[in-house]
């Protein structure tokens, strides 16, 4: 079956834009979750999303911000960019019931110059 | 927050076991131990998880100690594409995230 799929993955903005991406999670799973990779602070949750609705949230800035669509797509946006966030984003899908595992995608890989 | 405390790389020969200690002493009575590996900034690759009995897979092999506060992972005969960040994990219950560590770099030599 098709793994989970994050697009675009690579993108390059400059501060003070917003960026929106996107992520389509293995077919069946209907839970969502973000994650934010950097050199410095390794990988740290930003949120999770289950059948739209969102579950839980991460200690990021109200700039940092997602959705879930009725197919279980999400999407985040960062709004205002600074260069900070020049980051690997990571998507991870689960079926949502705790135990399962969490698969993840290629990532995207934003530069914010 | 969950914590989880790693060595920060471990070596390795070709062809022989590689154990991966990891410390999870925040784990709750109903949360899953879960092991990723993350090779060249692509997305980590699950490897396997578990919550108290000891699991086995095509990958791996997961021990998890009796008070459940500490793991190993063991790859039974490391290969050179094994070498990767190695991050353990604990998530489950109504906690629907995963908090990683730094990780273990492990560095499979031939």
């Amino acid at each position: 079956k098709a793994g989970v799929t994050q697009t675009p993955r690579y993108l390059i903005k400059t501060r003070g834009q917003q960026v929106t991406l996107s992520c389509s999670p293995i077919s069946g799973h209907r839970s969502v979750s973000w994650y934010q990779q950097t050199p410095g602070q390794g990988l740290q949750f930003l949120f999770e999303y289950f059948s739209e609705t969102q579950r839980n949230k991460g200690n990021f800035p109200g700039r940092f911000s997602g959705r879930q669509f009725s197919n279980s797509r999400s999407e985040m946006n960062v709004s205002t960019l600074e260069l900070g966030d020049s980051a690997l984003y990571l998507c991870a899908s689960s079926a949502g019931q705790g135990a399962d595992g969490y698969t993840f995608g290629s990532g995207t890989r934003l530069t914010v110059v | 927050d969950a914590k989880t405390t790693q060595p920060t790389s471990m070596d390795c020969a070709e062809g022989r076991a590689a154990n991966l200690p990891c410390n999870h002493s925040t784990i709750s009575g109903n949360e899953y131990v879960y092991w990723y590996r993350q090779i060249h900034s692509q997305g980590p690759q699950y490897i396997i998880h578990g919550l108290k009995n000891n699991e086995t897979n095509e990958m791996a092999s997961l021990i998890i100690t009796e008070d459940r506060k500490s793991s190993t992972l063991i790859l039974p005969h490391a290969t050179l594409r094994d070498t990767a960040v190695y991050y353990c994990s604990h998530s489950g219950g109504s906690n629907y995230k995963l908090t990683f560590g730094k990780g273990t770099l492990l560095t499979v030599n031939p």
